[in-house]
């Protein structure tokens, strides 16, 4: 099974300012294949970044993906009100599924 | 527009059987390369991921519940169905079923999901 940990568990940030957020698997994920999504409370979950670096259709640019391996992040450029939520990343490169215990991005 | 939605019991006892159906829209489970997935997620917790089904009836399981579930399809009414045998309070939580396209295992479109709660 392919453990991905998130971090930080917390991040504190201000509208406007960017966020960096990372996944790091315990091993290589195959083809890089990492999604990203997002959840807000009482919400399902919304894909943004699929196979680390593609936006998800209707997914703003300020949203991107990166990395390879066993390092993947998620940047936020410009956090506009709305983004403020829990992240969550997930492989799919092996056939067991597993997803980060996720990195919930709060207004300082 | 893809949609679809999680349907079952609120409350199940312990030791007792879980049925939840998958109902979804706009898009065909006779699909080449599509699936339907399960996932759940404890109150307050990170989610996580029980099972999927292929266009093509293959099926696979997480092996910490892969005893206790079973999934099965029904494409003419365009639903999937979950079981999860011999329930237990950790089994509590908010269950969603979700797509995937193209062959991909990450998930695109998903339910509402449902919240279920084992307890006596």
């Amino acid at each position: 099974e392919i453990v991905l940990t998130q971090s930080p568990g917390t991040l504190s940030l201000s509208p406007g300012e960017r966020a960096t957020l990372s996944c790091r698997a315990s091993q290589s994920v195959a083809n890089s294949y990492v999604a990203w999504y997002q959840q807000k409370p009482g919400h399902s979950p919304r894909l943004l970044i699929y196979a680390a670096s593609s936006r998800a259709s209707g997914i703003p640019d300020r949203f991107s993906g990166s990395g390879s391996g066993t390092d993947f992040t998620l940047t936020i450029i410009r956090l506009e009100p709305e983004d403020f939520a829990v992240y969550y990343c997930q492989q799919y490169g092996s056939s067991l599924i597993t997803f980060g215990q996720g990195t919930r991005l709060e207004t300082k | 527009q893809i949609t679809l939605k999680e349907s079952g019991p609120t409350l199940v006892k312990p030791t007792q059987t879980l049925t939840l159906t998958c109902t979804f829209s706009g898009f065909s489970l006779n699909t080449s390369g599509v699936s339907v997935g399960w996932i759940r997620q404890p109150p307050g917790k990170a989610l996580e991921w029980l099972a999927v089904i292929y266009w093509d009836d293959d099926k696979r399981y997480n092996p910490s519940l892969k005893s206790r579930i079973t999934l099965t399809k029904d494409t003419s009414k365009n639903q999937v169905v979950l079981t999860v045998t011999n329930t237990d309070p950790v089994d509590s939580g908010t269950y969603y079923c979700a797509r995937s396209a193209a062959v991909s295992r990450y998930f695109d479109s998903w339910g509402q999901g449902t919240l279920v709660t084992v307890s006596s």
